[in-house]
């Protein structure tokens, strides 16, 4: 069964660094997005991405951060200079032209 | 009013016990309607869509009051391997695209 895929499975980094965190979505997918989660919070939305642009954020989602589809297959969210509150599970998700989005492991970043 | 509010839990059941959870949402304008489950430090995962006329999947049930704005979940005969967060999940009033997550109601199921 096909399955979204992120990379690294966590991410250690210092504050004011920047972080690259990877997903492979499902190859027949064309809705990609990206969720954070603190621990102990709920599954927060960032940023849903379609036909190579944004179609949507949150106010989390400000200057500090991008995403990109660099290729056919992988699917980005940059950080540019991180804070410790941007500590969190992020979760990548993709769906096709159904309402179902289908979330990958999720990439643990903490930053000390 | 928080956009998508749960029961609180954690509930704790017996195996074998039926169990109900609650959502609630302030978009009256909502179009889609999910459960899915987590399991602790992994992904959140569909359990179910929730349509308007409700549907059951199994032992699953969920139902959708959209005068009350008001979603259900039922769980029939519950197993240890029902243990889990379930998390109500709702389409924002802004974008068809963007989606809502709920807080999440615990659930441990009991030998």
């Amino acid at each position: 069964e096909p399955e979204v895929t992120q990379t690294p499975s966590h991410q250690v980094t210092q504050m004011g660094q920047e972080v690259i965190l990877r997903c492979v979505p499902i190859s027949n997918h064309l809705y990609f997005y990206w969720y954070r989660q603190i621990l102990g919070q709920k599954v927060e939305f960032l940023v849903s991405f379609y036909n190579n642009e944004i179609s949507e954020k949150s106010e989390i989602f400000d200057d500090q951060f991008s995403v990109e589809r660099p290729d056919g297959s992988n699917f980005t969210l940059k950080i540019r200079s991180t804070k410790l509150e941007d500590s969190a599970m992020y979760f990548c998700a993709s769906r096709d032209s159904t309402d179902t989005q289908y979330f990958g492991p999720g990439t643990r970043l903490t930053v000390l | 009013r928080k956009e998508v509010e749960q029961d609180p839990g954690p509930f704790n059941v017996p195996e074998g016990a039926t169990v109900a959870f609650n959502c609630t949402y302030s978009n009256s304008a909502s179009q889609s309607f999910f459960w899915y489950r987590q399991d602790c430090r992994k992904e959140p995962k569909l359990l179910m869509s929730v349509y308007s006329s409700g549907n059951e999947d199994g032992r699953f049930t969920a139902q959708l009051n959209r005068a009350s704005q008001y979603i259900s979940l039922l769980i029939r005969d519950s197993k240890l391997s029902d243990s889990a967060t379930y998390l109500c999940v709702v389409n924002s009033e802004t974008s068809y695209d963007k989606v809502i997550f709920g807080p999440g109601t615990s659930l441990s199921v009991i030998p």
